[in-house]
């Protein structure tokens, strides 16, 4: 099973609106990821935990805040978006991030398209 | 010049032809190469994976890394109007902690 849940599928929120994005997968894998898709363009990828500790942030604006809580769920927290980041937001797990002796081959979740109004 | 080059298409082909896709890149570290094939509105699917330099053939797939010329390719055979989908190379270091970097994705139709 390459499952990974994201929940919900479709979000609408006002710019002073806080709300959170959740993630889950059950392989066991101890890295998770955020990444951001606008149409037409590849992923880029937001955050990465590894063991459940923030191991990459690619300079994302604090209005985005990723929280980890367990080895299994990877949450994103929203607050006071701009309309630009209106996006696909994909969530992925990897059995572990990508060392010498393991690929890090990344399975995604199917996103939640996210309109900030 | 981007890291990873891939022809964004769209590439349209008839039912049952053989469609290559290919991916260029300059930096020669990177080792680990995977295919994804995305349909619209949906997350990346994971098709194949292959380690360093060879073949790897799963089904109507097969996908190839020819580490001396920087060259990755995906071949599909008696490809389906199913197969119609947007397919993105990445690939990544073992010092890069996951990151994986993309092509831009090259969008397929298949005709009946």
């Amino acid at each position: 099973d390459t499952e990974v849940t994201q929940t919900p599928k479709h979000l609408v929120m006002g710019m002073t609106n806080k709300k959170s994005l959740k993630c889950e997968q059950h392989m066991g894998h101890r890295a998770m990821y955020w990444y951001k898709q606008k149409a037409k363009k590849p992923p880029e990828l937001m955050f990465v935990y590894s063991y459940e500790k923030l191991s990459i942030n690619e300079s994302v604006p604090s209005r985005f805040s990723p929280e980890c809580p367990n080895s299994s769920l990877l949450n994103l927290h929203l607050h006071a978006l701009q309309p630009e980041d209106s996006a696909l937001y994909l969530c992925a797990s990897s059995q572990d991030q990508a060392w010498a002796s393991v690929s890090g081959e990344q399975y995604f979740g199917p996103g939640t398209r996210l309109t900030v109004t | 010049q981007k890291e990873v080059e891939q022809d964004p298409g769209p590439l349209s082909v008839p039912e049952g032809a053989i469609v290559s896709l290919n991916c260029t890149y300059s930096n020669s570290a990177f080792q680990y190469f995977m295919w994804y094939r995305q349909y619209s509105r949906k997350g990346p699917e994971l098709l194949m994976y292959t380690y360093s330099s060879g073949n790897k053939e799963d089904g109507r797939f097969t996908a190839q890394v020819d580490k001396s010329s920087k060259y990755i390719s995906l071949f599909i055979r008696d490809s389906q109007p199913s197969d119609s989908a947007t397919y993105l190379c990445a690939m990544n270091t073992y010092n890069q902690g996951g990151k994986l970097i993309f092509g831009q994705g090259t969008e397929l139709s298949v005709k009946p």
